[in-house]
């Protein structure tokens, strides 16, 4: 079965620094692989998909997420935080386009000033 | 264009009751999503409407059910409510099979049952 493990409940950052989210993947393929974020209160929005060829994404709001197959993994990362960044993210797998999407646990994301 | 839209945000109910929540999707879409979000337990999937079936389940009781209409928009159902109902539900929309489509989520309906 599909699961997405995030192994930080929760990170704190100071604004300006560099920022990395883990996340880690069991699938027997390639599934298609995305970042989301959820601000208090409010629904998800996608901040960047993998589905296939390079295994650097450019998102939104400058997060980039690197794929690396021999480590499962699909971690997401920002060079510099500001405090409008806080938030909980959550990665996420599908395994085809019109499946249902399996969620990690999340990370809240603090800044701190 | 206008995103995914949920009707209603907030709904209180009282335990043993039902509660109907409500999804529009993107225009053109035509699969529909519904996950809960309850406190301590994550994101998890309830159920794929497309095309007006029912594609998929997860691993939730049959008191909760729903359905899909002609023009796509959604219905979700919660019989016989229980206080671990209480959670953020969110619906999301897709193009359905194809390829590089992913799912976009509406704000949700905050249910709180008493």
């Amino acid at each position: 079965a599909q699961s997405v493990t995030q192994p930080d409940i929760h990170i704190t950052v100071s604004e300006g620094a560099s920022l990395e989210l883990r996340c880690n993947y069991s699938y027997g393929a390639t599934p298609y692989l995305f970042w989301y974020v959820q601000s208090p209160g409010q629904g998800l929005q996608l901040l960047l998909k993998y589905f296939s060829g390079d295994t650097l994404v450019q998102g939104i709001k400058g997060f980039e997420a690197e794929f690396k197959r021999s480590q499962s993994s699909f971690n997401l990362r920002k060079p510099s935080v500001h405090w409008s960044d806080a938030a909980e993210y959550f990665c996420a797998v599908q395994e085809s386009s019109a499946s249902k999407i399996i969620f990690g646990s999340g990370t809240r994301l603090s800044i701190r000033p | 264009e206008a995103g995914v839209t949920q009707s209603p945000t907030h709904l209180i109910k009282t335990r043993g009751q039902q509660a109907t929540l409500r999804c529009s999707p993107i225009s053109g879409h035509t699969s529909v999503y519904w996950y809960q979000q309850a406190l301590g337990l994550g994101l998890q999937f309830l159920l794929w409407y497309d095309e007006g079936e029912e594609r998929n389940r997860g691993n939730f009781p049959p008191r909760f059910s729903g359905r899909q209409f002609p023009n796509y928009s959604s219905e979700l159902n919660v019989n016989a409510l229980e206080l671990e109902d209480s959670a953020l539900y969110l619906c999301a929309s897709s193009f359905g099979d194809r390829t590089g489509d992913e799912q976009y989520f509406g704000p949700g309906t905050r249910l709180t049952v008493t």
